[in-house]
């Protein structure tokens, strides 16, 4: 399977863990994306890299977390101090940008976060 | 401000009967606007997006401007389309924004 892959696919912890995800992207695929989903909600984006560069973070993304992409392939998604709010499922996406156009965005199938 | 409206949490309709997932929003500028379809135990993935101007399994999505919509259209609706249907938009390279989208329930 080449597409994009997470892991783990759940991981349940008590509050105030530490939890750190990982997602590996498609091969050639420049971009990469972590978006946060709850129950009854679409997809809200948290950041983005191109290549090892992280452009974007949204006010989601509070100073618990933090992400890296430290060799422009896979990302880390790290929760310090996980409180029961951070329950939600964590995908990750990625795309090709060239010449200014984005391909189209490539999901995994998610981390499923439980914080009890 | 960017955003997706989905008005209907659920819509259920007959085989063979047409269907129309509503999605309006809202945004300064020229978004691209897709539709990504959630199937049973599957992940996200792209049905369509306005710029191919294709049509996938038999959806097919106009942009218009005017109304800032991008309705997802069917004719005929079949079991296998039941699933969850996101609208999305994004400007020029950056992250989608989601609708909190539709569940489809097509009923034999």
């Amino acid at each position: 399977d080449t597409g994009v892959s997470q892991d783990p696919r759940h991981k349940i912890t008590k509050r105030g863990q530490n939890v750190t995800f990982r997602c590996d992207p498609i091969s050639e695929h420049n971009r990469l994306y972590w978006y946060r989903q709850t129950l009854g909600q679409g997809p809200e984006f948290l950041t983005y890299f191109q290549n090892e560069a992280q452009l974007e973070k949204s006010r989601l993304l509070s100073d618990r977390f933090s992400a890296e992409r430290p060799k422009g392939s896979f990302s880390t998604l790290e929760i310090q101090r996980t409180e029961q709010g951070d329950s939600a499922m964590y995908l990750c996406a990625s795309s090709l940008v060239t010449g200014g156009f984005q391909e189209t965005q490539y999901f995994g199938p998610g981390t499923r976060l439980l914080v009890l | 401000a960017q955003r997706v409206t989905q008005p209907e949490k659920l819509l259920s309709v007959f085989k063979g009967a047409p269907v129309e997932l509503k999605c309006n929003y809202s945004y300064s500028g020229s978004p691209e606007l897709f539709w990504y379809v959630q199937y049973s135990r599957q992940r996200l993935q792209l049905l369509l997006r306005h710029i191919s101007r294709e049509s996938i399994k038999g959806f097919t999505a106009d942009l218009n401007k005017g109304e800032t919509s991008f309705h997802l259209k069917k004719p005929f609706a079949q079991e296998e389309d039941s699933a969850m249907y996101y609208c999305a938009l994004s400007g020029k390279n950056t992250p989608l924004v989601f609708g909190k989208g539709t569940r489809l329930s097509v009923i034999a």
